[in-house]
């Protein structure tokens, strides 16, 4: 299984910019790598996915080096509201065959 | 929009119950996920299926079982509920087409065995 590793927690202060990063040594060639964000009492939801090198999208941009066994989630100038668990996911054409990590949950405080 | 459903947003049984848990999906995906979530567990996978009747055990398929008669439809069953099965339910359904591997999301169950 590819199984991901992250921090357990983070702090930062409105405005900032935070950078979540996820290990993934087992990643396969054919994965690609996922973020979701989950609220308390909700289902996970979709932040940003790529396979390699940069993706950028209006919430959040995923920074992949080339051997592809990390990746880093870069949110730029948070709010309160990004308060939440970030969870790092690779998965690929073998669905069912990764595993979430423990999840990151970061914190912003004004 | 994509919309996954699942069948109750809280739930209370008794030890001993067959529980059923449904998970519906409204945008043709191939592939269902039934995960549990757990105060500093993350999510982890219990069953998944990748087509009708098709169905793979996860992480921690012991106590549970699935059924997926129609493309849409995937079903959470726990035969005999115990109080260690006490926990938040999530389905989840994606397509299998290469390059696009996002997971829709429930909104939840939780299920409270006492």
């Amino acid at each position: 299984l590819a199984k991901t590793t992250q921090p357990i927690s983070m702090d930062s202060y409105e405005g900032q910019e935070v950078n979540i990063t996820c290990s993934h040594n087992n990643i396969a060639t054919n994965d690609y790598i996922t973020w979701y964000q989950q609220f308390p009492s909700q289902g996970p939801r979709f932040i940003i996915q790529g396979y390699k090198t940069k993706v950028t999208n209006e919430v959040a941009s995923l920074f992949i080096p080339a051997d592809r066994k990390s990746s880093t989630l870069s949110l730029p100038r948070v709010s309160l509201s990004d308060t939440a668990v970030y969870y790092c996911l690779v998965e690929g054409t073998n669905a069912g065959k990764s595993t979430f990590g423990d999840g990151t949950t970061l914190t912003v405080k004004p | 929009d994509v919309k996954v459903t699942q069948s109750s947003r809280y739930l209370v049984k008794r030890t001993g119950e067959k529980v059923f848990l449904e998970c519906v999906q409204d945008m043709d995906h191939e592939n269902m996920f039934w995960y549990r979530q757990d105060p500093g567990l993350g999510l982890r996978l219990i069953y998944f299926s990748y087509d009708v009747k098709m169905k793979e055990k996860g992480d921690i398929p012991e106590g549970y079982s699935v059924s997926r008669e129609k493309k849409e439809r995937f079903s959470l069953i726990l035969e005999s509920a115990s109080t260690n099965q006490t926990s938040m339910y999530l389905c989840a359904s994606s397509l299998r087409t290469s390059g696009t591997y996002e997971q829709y999301f429930g909104p939840g169950t939780r299920l409270t065995v006492t």
